[in-house]
């Protein structure tokens, strides 16, 4: 099906591993973003792509990695996880400005 | 910079009644405004957006929201609730022209009494 998905739905890691949560677009939307959502802050933007191998930093990026070899596909690594990062990480795509920008379903991480 | 203020972070109406959720912006150029709900675990669905033109626009499920510049308000109304309508709010702001970044309120949760 077409449409913008992320895996894994759920996960539960340890302090100081690392994590990647993978997003895929199959729209070959130009710009993608990376959230977090959390309680009394709404959705924070982390990272975000133009173009494939062009990101730029969001309004919380640190302790987060990202790349973007391929238009398609916008993955986002937690390099050492720390209990902050407990969230739900919401994927989104967007052709253009102005533009109607989908999400995808969320990736629910808990870091113990 | 641009900035969403959500007047509310709960807001409960009664089914059949007035839905009126409140949303202020800042931005220094003219901005393209958006509506986002979303219902339990699940991602954000756009409900409505202003680019330019008719300041007043109709989204999907019967909401409408009107954009007022004098007022830097975007709120969001619908005449009837319907228990469905129950979900997350988002209001979220992005400046034209160069700026592609969406910046999002915290969110308005939108109870139905029966």
């Amino acid at each position: 099906d077409a449409g913008i998905t992320q895996s894994p739905r759920y996960k539960i890691t340890e302090t100081g591993r690392q994590v990647t949560l993978m997003c895929h677009q199959t729209w070959s939307h130009s710009y993608m973003f990376w959230y977090r959502q959390d309680l009394g802050h709404g959705l924070r933007l982390i990272y975000y792509s133009a173009a494939a191998d062009i990101t730029d930093k969001g309004e919380v990026p640190d302790g987060y990695v990202v790349s973007r070899s391929k238009t398609e596909n916008f993955p986002l690594t937690l390099e050492s996880a720390t209990r902050s990062q407990t969230s739900v990480y919401f994927c989104a795509s967007r052709r253009g400005s102005g533009e109607t920008q989908y999400f995808g379903p969320g990736t629910r991480l808990l870091v113990l | 910079a641009q900035s969403v203020t959500q007047l509310g972070s709960h807001v409960s109406v009664s089914e059949g009644a007035l839905v009126l959720l409140r949303c202020n912006y800042s931005s220094s150029v003219p901005p393209y405004l958006f509506w986002y709900v979303q219902y339990p675990n699940q991602g954000l669905q756009l409900l409505l957006k202003y680019t330019t033109g008719a300041t007043l626009v109709k989204g999907i499920n019967g909401f409408e929201a009107e954009f007022k510049k004098s007022e830097t308000s975007f709120h969001l109304t619908k005449p009837s609730a319907h228990m469905s309508d129950a979900a997350e709010y988002f209001c979220a702001v992005s400046e034209d022209f160069g700026n592609e970044k969406l910046t999002f309120g915290t969110g308005t949760r939108l109870t139905i009494i029966p």
